[in-house]
């Protein structure tokens, strides 16, 4: 069966520290991912996709960088982390022949 | 600018009750529709989708109603319990293949025992 981890899942972390959020898929090939944020009051917010290794697309300009360095295998960075990107960050998945995503537990990561 | 809207940020119902759950969308181009939902803390689950060739798709307690001329969907959930207090998100995407979706703020369902 298919599952997804998605580590730590919470941290805090100083203003101008880097980041690292790792988000790992088992039991598939070549998924889709994504790493989307859930900022207080709002709703999902889709920063980064992936379609396969190497190949990253950005939804919205901001701090984060992602990388996919593995098929099964997402991570979400920060070189300098702000105030502004606290928040609930999750990882998702999706095969292509199906028609949904599958999202991790979520990362709380607070900024102080 | 939004292009799936639930404007009911929160909504308390009596157990047993119906809970309805309403979701707005801009781009006419949306004809594949999603349903998740979230316990704090945790990441969302999936509920309930329905194609733009349908009008209604039913699931045990789940139903969910597209209506297309209006751009709106809903969410009723008969009877509720006090289980599905959580955030209720609908998802709307161009096709089911390919194209990412885009996730309204979400609605915060209260059952009150």
């Amino acid at each position: 069966s298919q599952t997804i981890h998605q580590w730590p899942a919470t941290l805090v972390q100083p203003v101008g520290s880097p980041l690292s959020l790792e988000c790992t898929v088992e039991g598939t090939s070549n998924p889709n991912l994504y790493w989307y944020r859930q900022a207080a009051g709002r709703g999902l917010q889709l920063l980064f996709y992936s379609v396969g290794i190497g190949q990253i697309s950005s939804e919205v300009p901001q701090n984060l960088s992602a990388s996919r360095p593995q098929d099964r295998q997402f991570i979400l960075s920060s070189k300098k982390l702000l105030l502004s990107d606290s928040g609930f960050y999750l990882c998702a998945w999706r095969p292509m022949q199906l028609d949904s995503y599958t999202f991790g537990s979520g990362t709380r990561l607070t900024v102080v | 600018d939004q292009q799936v809207k639930q404007n009911s940020p929160s909504l308390s119902v009596q157990e047993g009750r119906i809970s309805i759950l309403n979701c707005d969308y801009t781009n006419s181009m949306f004809d594949y529709f999603l349903w998740y939902k979230k316990y704090p803390a945790e990441g969302p689950t999936f509920l309930i989708s329905i194609s733009s060739i349908k009008d209604k798709n039913e699931d045990g307690r789940f139903t969910v109603f597209l209506n297309k001329s209006a751009k709106h969907l809903s969410l009723h959930i008969v009877p509720s319990q006090p289980g599905d207090s959580a955030v209720y998100f609908c998802a709307a995407s161009e096709n089911n293949y390919g194209q990412n979706f885009v996730f309204g703020p979400g609605t915060r369902l209260s059952v009150l025992p």
